[in-house]
């Protein structure tokens, strides 16, 4: 079956801009991540849905950043004001947390954002 | 917090080499560990996964174990090939979240 997709595949936006990133998860998975890995660096976490349940926004760096996940679906991450910190790859999993419990995670391509 | 480490950061072998990779975690208290491989530009592709309770899964020639009480994972590649060429990744799940180590660059020279 299909993967997880992301779209854009690149973003070039001046800095102060609003972007939205979008992540079409595995059908039927019900987790859905975000992570951010800058240049370097390695992958940091930044929000986790899991079906209906609120998020796991623990990760998010700041104020301006925000994801919402509609009909338990697709995931918009927006970050708001962008800045030159914020030029990172911007990476999407999702998983399907049965009973087996597996967890195991698939990622999409990535968006890379470039702030200039 | 968790905290995940890969030694080496860089590795480079002659083709036909076997080799281990190294991944080691702060917090035995994980759910399981991930295996990946990222091509540049590319995300990540899944190689492994290790539930806690079991100590090894191999996949083609790849092996990887875990030994959780020390905190420690290896990856062990097999008669390395020019395409096993990429970074390689480790993951822990602990709760809601995946902690991630750095990677190790790895190049397998024709």
């Amino acid at each position: 079956g299909a993967g997880v997709s992301q779209s854009p595949s690149n973003k070039v936006t001046e800095k102060g801009k609003d972007v939205e990133l979008r992540c079409d998860p595995i059908s039927g998975h019900t987790a859905l991540y975000w992570y951010r890995q800058s240049l370097g660096q390695g992958l940091e976490f930044l929000i986790y849905f899991q079906g209906n349940s609120a998020p796991d926004k623990s990760g998010l760096p700041s104020d301006r950043f925000s994801a919402e996940r509609t009909g338990g679906s697709v995931s918009t991450l927006t970050i708001q004001r962008t800045q030159q910190e914020d030029s990172a790859v911007y990476l999407c999993a999702s998983s399907s947390n049965s009973l087996a419990g597996y967890y195991e995670q698939y990622f999409g391509p990535g968006t890379r954002l470039t702030v200039t | 917090k968790q905290e995940v480490t890969q030694i080496p950061a860089a590795l480079s072998v002659p083709e036909g080499e076997n080799l281990v990779l190294n991944c080691s975690f702060t917090d035995s208290a994980i759910y399981n560990l991930q295996w990946f491989r990222q091509d540049p530009g590319k995300g990540l592709t899944s190689l492994l996964l290790i539930q806690s309770s079991q100590r090894e899964q191999t996949s083609g020639r790849l092996n990887a174990s875990l030994d959780k009480s020390s905190g420690r994972s290896t990856l062990y590649i097999a008669a390395s090939q020019p395409g096993d060429s990429a970074t390689y990744l480790c993951a822990v799940r602990a709760g809601n979240q995946f902690y991630f180590g750095t990677g190790t660059s790895l190049t397998v020279i024709p």
